[in-house]
């Protein structure tokens, strides 16, 4: 398996614009999530999902967020308009579930790194 | 709610010097507890873990030990290569099976000189 595959690696684009992160998960995890990191907070999670269900998308900071899981093996994150605030690096993970996420942890993309201007 | 809080950084140390990260963490019940390591331009990877109290994960010279008492989960290695050079993480998940997002430290940033 490619591993968790994220595109773009980079976007750069002007606030209010459109953007769409995608995420292949690893065929046979159960579970998938997003986060964002930031110098000043960190990992943060924003959403996940489990069977293609979002189960908690507590972490999502507001309306313009959005996240889908259309099948096992895509999800994309949305933000519209996009503001300057949302610059970061946006990780998409998988794993398996049960105890197969904790012997086997969770598998991390590479990332998008998202600028907005 | 859950935390986790590590030491802050740069850590910056010599080659086959000895290393200790700092970990604390704030949950309820029983979680299990991880380490994971992020290279340059690349994602997270599991470096160990730890599932219950006293248990000590240990992976490519690196060891934490699960201590309740304390509510710690401090990063050790004995001999610390340049390659070691790298963010690491701290993280609970507070489930326990790691099904429900895991709760990460801010990361300390490790600097390996030769």
């Amino acid at each position: 398996d490619a591993g968790v595959i994220q595109s773009p690696r980079h976007e750069v684009t002007e606030m209010g614009q459109e953007v769409t992160l995608r995420c292949k998960p690893i065929s046979g995890h159960d579970y998938l999530f997003w986060y964002r990191q930031t110098m000043m907070r960190g990992l943060e999670l924003l959403i996940y999902f489990n069977n293609n269900v979002p189960i908690d998308d507590s972490g999502m900071p507001e309306d313009r967020f959005s996240a889908k899981m259309p099948n096992a093996s895509f999800s994309t994150l949305k933000i519209q308009p996009s503001e300057p605030r949302d610059s970061a690096v946006y990780f998409c993970a998988s794993s398996p579930g049960g105890a197969g996420s904790v012997v086997y942890g969770y598998t991390f993309g590479s990332g998008t790194r998202l600028t907005v201007v | 709610g859950d935390s986790v809080t590590q030491m802050e950084g740069p850590v910056t140390l010599s080659e086959e010097a000895f290393l200790t990260i700092n970990c604390t963490y704030t949950a309820t019940g029983y979680p299990s507890l991880f380490w994971y390591v992020q290279y340059p331009g690349e994602g997270l990877q599991l470096l160990l873990k730890a599932t219950k109290a006293d248990d000590k994960g240990s992976n490519k010279g690196f060891e934490a030990t699960y201590r309740k008492e304390t509510t710690s989960f401090h990063l050790e290695k004995g001999s610390v290569q340049v390659s070691d050079s790298a963010v690491y993480f701290c993280a609970l998940s507070a489930s326990g099976g790691g099904a429900d997002g895991l709760t990460f430290g801010k990361g300390t940033h490790l600097i390996i000189q030769p």
